[in-house]
């Protein structure tokens, strides 16, 4: 069954560092996402992706992150300089379309700043 | 602003038992509704959905209503199974040209053998 993976499972950076966190979305899905989920808060959206070009992006997604499809197969999201409060779970999701259809997510990276 | 709505933290039911899970959501341009399951340290798994036109989908021991009027809408598990213990997260669709989900805080749902 088709799955999205992410990489690395677990990344640990300094402040003030750039981490880039790597997805694969599933193959034929044309909708992408980054969500992060902060210890025991809810499941937060960053930002969603289509069609080459960020749709839209909530306040978190501030200058600091970017995400970019570099090859037709990767998402990526880049944090520029890390920051004690990015330390969270970050998931990267995808849908086949756009309408009424789930995202499939993927098992998420856990990224702690220190 | 909290959109989507899961009033109970934690639910605790006895195996065999039904499980109710709620959720409320104050935006009416949703138009689709997701319940996901999350186990510790795994991404959210899709479980099953609803759109606005329905009020009630069900697949196998999950069964998901959907009030409009109130803007409620319940997962109900029955019969629960102790593999069903995992945080539950409600998600709404909000349409538009993203289709970005905007989810609640989970509810922790444990089943007691």
């Amino acid at each position: 069954e088709p799955e999205v993976t992410q990489t690395p499972s677990h990344q640990v950076t300094q402040m003030g560092q750039e981490v880039i966190l790597r997805c694969v979305p599933i193959s034929n899905h044309l909708y992408f996402y980054w969500y992060r989920q902060i210890l025991g808060q809810k499941v937060e959206f960053l930002v969603s992706f289509y069609n080459n070009e960020i749709s839209e992006k909530s306040e978190i997604f501030d200058d600091q992150f970017s995400v970019e499809r570099p090859d037709g197969s990767n998402f990526t999201l880049k944090i520029r300089s890390t920051k004690l409060e990015d330390s969270a779970m970050y998931f990267c999701a995808s849908r086949r379309t756009g309408g009424n259809t789930e995202a499939f997510f993927g098992q998420g990276t856990r990224l702690t700043v220190v | 602003d909290q959109q989507v709505k899961q009033n109970s933290p934690s639910l605790s039911v006895q195996e065999g038992r039904i499980s109710i899970l709620n959720c409320d959501y104050t935006n009416s341009m949703f138009d689709y509704f997701l319940w996901y399951k999350k186990y510790p340290a795994e991404g959210p798994t899709f479980l099953i959905s609803i759109s606005s036109i329905k009020d009630k989908n069900e697949d196998g021991r999950f069964t998901v209503f959907l009030n409009k009027s109130a803007k409620h809408l319940s997962l109900h598990i029955v019969p629960s199974q102790p593999g069903d213990s995992a945080v539950y997260f409600c998600a709404a669709n909000s349409g538009g040209s993203n289709y970005k989900l905007t989810f609640g805080k989970g509810t922790l749902l444990t089943v007691n053998p």
